[in-house]
């Protein structure tokens, strides 16, 4: 059975701190690794996604991954009122399904 | 930029009934999927469907559930005979299939079923 952990949260910070999610999978044939955010009643919108260990960097976002350990973590830096959503962590084995987390909430306060 | 479609937003049924989901992957895309997210649960993969026939689908994609791509736009989700269990947001989601891209798939904005 294909597992992703995340914590459900809420993770409740305050406008321009860093943001940091993360999410354990259980499969260790996992290639492919996504953070996706999802606003409620909206469906998940891509916006990281990593396949090599240590961090890739797109703006404010960070995603960190660590094969070993099978975690994956997104940072938010600068955090905004508008980052406030469920983030999913999502996993692939290649060319195949997602296998997703239930989400964490992030709320941002301005 | 391009995006993945889907129709209706909002579906009503009544147990028993069927009912055909349908969606518009992004135009060049190869490998073409769906999800759905029961309300308050996390996002479930029910099928994935590449070079026209089904690569790989879970348990819960019974006999009750099919797809169909009819068209080179379209792709569609038919549930035969609808239970009070189908409802949820129904997913549909495609991607590339480019060399390097690892499977990133990008989703439509959703069916939300209610079966009565």
């Amino acid at each position: 059975q294909k597992e992703v952990e995340q914590n459900s949260g809420p993770l409740s910070v305050p406008e321009g701190a860093i943001a940091s999610l993360n999410c354990t999978y259980s499969d260790r044939g996992s290639q492919s690794f996504f953070w996706y955010r999802q606003y409620s009643g909206k469906s998940p919108e891509l916006i990281m996604s990593i396949y090599s260990n240590g961090d890739k960097e797109d703006g404010r976002f960070t995603a960190q991954l660590n094969k070993a350990s099978q975690y994956v973590s997104l940072l938010i830096r600068d955090s905004q009122p508008s980052d406030s959503a469920t983030y999913l962590c999502a996993v692939s084995p290649g060319y195949s399904t997602l296998t997703f987390g239930k989400g964490t909430m992030l709320l941002v306060s301005p | 930029e391009p995006e993945v479609t889907q129709t209706p937003s909002h579906q009503v049924t009544q147990m028993g009934q069927e009912v055909i989901l349908r969606c518009v992957p992004i135009s060049n895309h190869l490998y073409f999927y769906w999800y759905r997210q029961i309300l308050g649960q996390k996002v479930e993969f029910l099928v994935s469907f590449y070079n026209n026939e089904i690569s790989e689908k879970s348990e819960i994609f019974d006999d009750q559930f099919s797809v169909e791509r009819p068209d080179g736009s379209n792709f569609t989700l038919k549930i035969r005979s609808t239970k009070l269990e189908d409802s949820a947001m129904y997913f549909c989601a495609s991607g590339a299939g480019l060399a390097g891209d690892y499977n990133e798939q990008f989703f439509g904005p959703g069916t939300r079923l209610t079966v009565l």
